[in-house]
């Protein structure tokens, strides 16, 4: 089983700062199959970056994803205030398809 | 446009059997990766299911053995068999697709199970 482990566990930031998310992967993820995902208090998630890269249909280019095998990053670039929210990695090169404990990106 | 809708959540005695439905419309379910994710209060996400295209079912070890994923193309519906229900199968349950991968980009409202005596 990929165990995906991301820090740090909050990130206090202001609107218009840059947030960086890390996603660790304690072996490496097949082709990169690597997304993630945003959730706002009582929604459903939303598929932000696939592929550790692509972003999905809709997402803005301030999120952007980076990284290869076992490390991997979502970076927020210019925080709006709608981005403020928890961040999850998953893994879909193979099964159990697992997901990291998360990130939530608070407002400083 | 792609929509998900599940039912069939609600309050079970431990050890009890509920079954979720999950009805598609956009799209055919038996077109798609169709998965089961929960999310027990206050915590991440958890992948539970997920039923390929060509019917190959795939299950978390905390589930294996006690539920079982399934469609019916002629309803257009995914559904979820849970049976030995634990408290700690208590959870908002998501449906959620892809038509390429086990990823999600598409989510129903999710349904809340809740385990309690």
């Amino acid at each position: 089983e990929v165990v995906l482990t991301q820090s740090p566990g909050t990130l206090s930031l202001s609107p218009g700062e840059t947030a960086t998310l890390s996603c660790r992967a304690s072996q490496s993820v097949t082709d990169n199959y690597l997304a993630w995902y945003q959730q706002k208090p009582g929604q459903a998630p939303r598929l932000l970056i696939y592929g550790s890269s692509s972003r999905a249909t809709g997402i803005p280019d301030r999120f952007s994803g980076s990284g290869s095998a076992t490390d991997f990053t979502l970076t927020i670039s210019r925080l709006e205030p709608e981005d403020f929210a928890v961040f999850y990695c998953q893994q879909y090169g193979g099964s159990p398809f697992t997901f990291g404990g998360g990130t939530k990106v608070e407002i400083k | 446009e792609v929509q998900l809708v599940e039912t069939g959540g609600g309050l079970i005695q431990p050890g009890g059997s509920l079954r979720l439905s999950c009805a598609a419309s956009g799209f055919t379910v038996s077109s798609n990766y169709m998965s089961w994710v929960r999310q027990a209060p206050g915590k991440g996400l958890e992948w539970v299911s997920v039923i390929y295209r060509g019917g190959s079912t795939y299950y978390a070890d905390s589930v294996k053995g006690r539920f079982t994923i399934s469609r019916d193309n002629s309803k257009n519906t995914l559904y979820l068999q849970m049976n030995s229900l634990r408290a700690e199968d208590t959870a908002v349950y998501y449906c959620a697709t892809d038509s390429g991968y086990v990823r999600f980009s598409y989510w129903g409202q999710g349904i809340l199970v809740t385990v309690s005596s």
